[in-house]
């Protein structure tokens, strides 16, 4: 069985341009979350979607950040214009309706120049 | 609002030490509780899950224990090894549909 995948593992770009973080879930994991590290501070929860409505998204940090899950498979994550504070890891991951762990992908490393 | 404290931040030990590294929370209302690793450059691995009703858990060398009263979990590495070497993070589940709280990690070092 496959793991949590993410895309691209690492990405440079400029301060205001935009770019997008895939996740692919575990296969049918209904829920999908995005976390994301920046330098110095602990993991911190974004948003939670279950199959493609989004339970939570009281982690987001502002209207430049945008998540969708359209069929309820993978999911994106849109940073538009990314800031230098944008730097960081981010952290998808996925459960089982009625299971209790929670699986990380290996994480999308971004850097804002 | 539930906040998640791991101590020491990094620790450093010679090869075959036993060791304990420390989580507290502020709210005892969880749902269950965490130990992940993280090594440089990869994402997280859980290591292993106590529920909020139950006290420990344990796999191979390592063993995890809860005391909800008091806010706090350990987690304890027995017979050290090099390749234990990477940090370690707590984190709280709110409730069974909700979010991970975590904390800020300990980075484990392991001398050969």
């Amino acid at each position: 069985e496959a793991g949590v995948t993410q895309f691209p593992s690492h990405s440079v770009i400029e301060k205001g341009q935009t770019v997008t973080l895939r996740c692919d879930p575990i296969s049918g994991h209904d829920n999908l979350y995005w976390y994301r590290r920046v330098m110095g501070k602990e993991i911190k929860f974004l948003l939670h979607f279950v199959k493609e409505s989004k339970q939570d998204e009281s982690g987001m940090p502002n209207n430049r950040f945008l998540a969708e899950r359209t069929g309820g498979t993978y999911s994106t994550l849109k940073v538009q214009p990314a800031e230098l504070e944008d730097s960081g890891v981010y952290f998808c991951a996925s459960r089982r309706y009625s299971g209790n762990t929670i699986y990380f992908g290996e994480g999308s490393w971004l850097t804002v120049v | 609002k539930q906040e998640v404290t791991q101590i020491p931040a990094a620790l450093s030990v010679p090869e075959g030490e036993n060791l304990v590294l420390n989580c507290s929370f502020t709210d005892s209302a969880i749902y269950n509780l965490q130990w992940f690793r993280q090594d440089p450059g990869k994402g997280l691995t859980s290591l292993l899950l106590i529920q909020s009703s139950q006290r420990e858990q344990t796999s191979g060398r390592l063993n995890a224990s809860l005391d909800k009263s008091s806010g706090r979990s350990t987690l304890y590495i027995a017979a050290s090894q090099p390749g234990d070497s990477a940090t370690y993070l707590c984190a709280v589940l709110t409730n069974q549909g909700g979010k991970l709280i975590f904390g800020q990690g300990t980075e484990l070092s392991v001398k050969p």
